[in-house]
């Protein structure tokens, strides 16, 4: 079963404007990680935030971690064409297995 | 440095055949292995996961078999393919530790 479900399924957006997702997840984590897919490919590793981080940021993304909500939210800043992907959180549980949600896609227009 | 490799990329097999997807890791020792499914627009399904060469722990009953021959090879098998089997698979393995995961390009799997 999923654990991480993301909000919005999907997002469209101009080039420049801030992408925020969400993800809501329902049991106890260790970590929760943000990746990205594009089309027809693998997934690509983004971020990871510990269970006792509360914000993280790398390049033009933050992730925020509130896990008396059990939610994370990522956040692009300054979006380009080229950020238009499937984006997903993925929590950590026993044997580093990642669990993944279904996703948000993102389309950023030019 | 690390690598992943899958293949094939693309599969087209008739329902009621074997199926064999394989993935193998350079680079790394003892990785943590996993195969996840993924259905058109939607989430990553976790199928089966391997914390060491033998071991396989499977997440959903179904047509499907894993197998850990060697320690950075990850085998995703079924004896007869059932048109619901198709989708996109993918590999990932993921360090003991950090469990930041490094993924395959997939194999996109049809079944006619």
């Amino acid at each position: 079963s999923q654990q991480g479900e993301e909000d919005p399924q999907a997002l469209s957006i101009q080039e420049g404007e801030n992408a925020t997702m969400n993800c809501s997840y329902k049991t106890s984590i260790n970590n929760l990680q943000w990746y990205r897919q594009n089309s027809g490919r693998g997934l690509v590793h983004l971020i990871l935030i510990r269970s006792n981080e509360r914000e993280k940021h790398s390049g033009r993304l933050r992730v925020t971690l509130d896990t008396s909500k059990k939610s994370s939210s990522l956040l692009i800043t300054a979006s380009r064409a080229a950020d238009t992907a499937s984006y997903f959180c993925a929590t950590v549980g026993g044997y580093n297995k990642l669990i993944f949600g279904a996703g948000t896609r993102l389309a950023v227009h030019p | 440095s690390q690598t992943i490799h899958q293949w094939p990329a693309t599969l087209v097999q008739p329902v009621g055949s074997p199926l064999s997807l394989e993935c193998t890791v350079e680079g790394t020792s003892n990785p943590n292995l996993y195969w996840y499914r993924q259905a058109a627009g939607r989430g990553l399904q976790l199928l089966f996961y391997s914390v060491g060469i033998g071991q396989i722990s499977s997440e959903v009953p179904q047509n499907l078999s894993a197998s850990r021959p060697q320690d950075r090879q990850f085998i995703l098998s079924s004896k007869k393919l059932l048109l619901s089997d198709s989708g996109f698979y993918l590999c990932a393995w993921s360090e003991q530790l950090t469990a930041e995961a490094f993924f395959g390009q997939g194999t996109r799997l049809t079944v006619v």
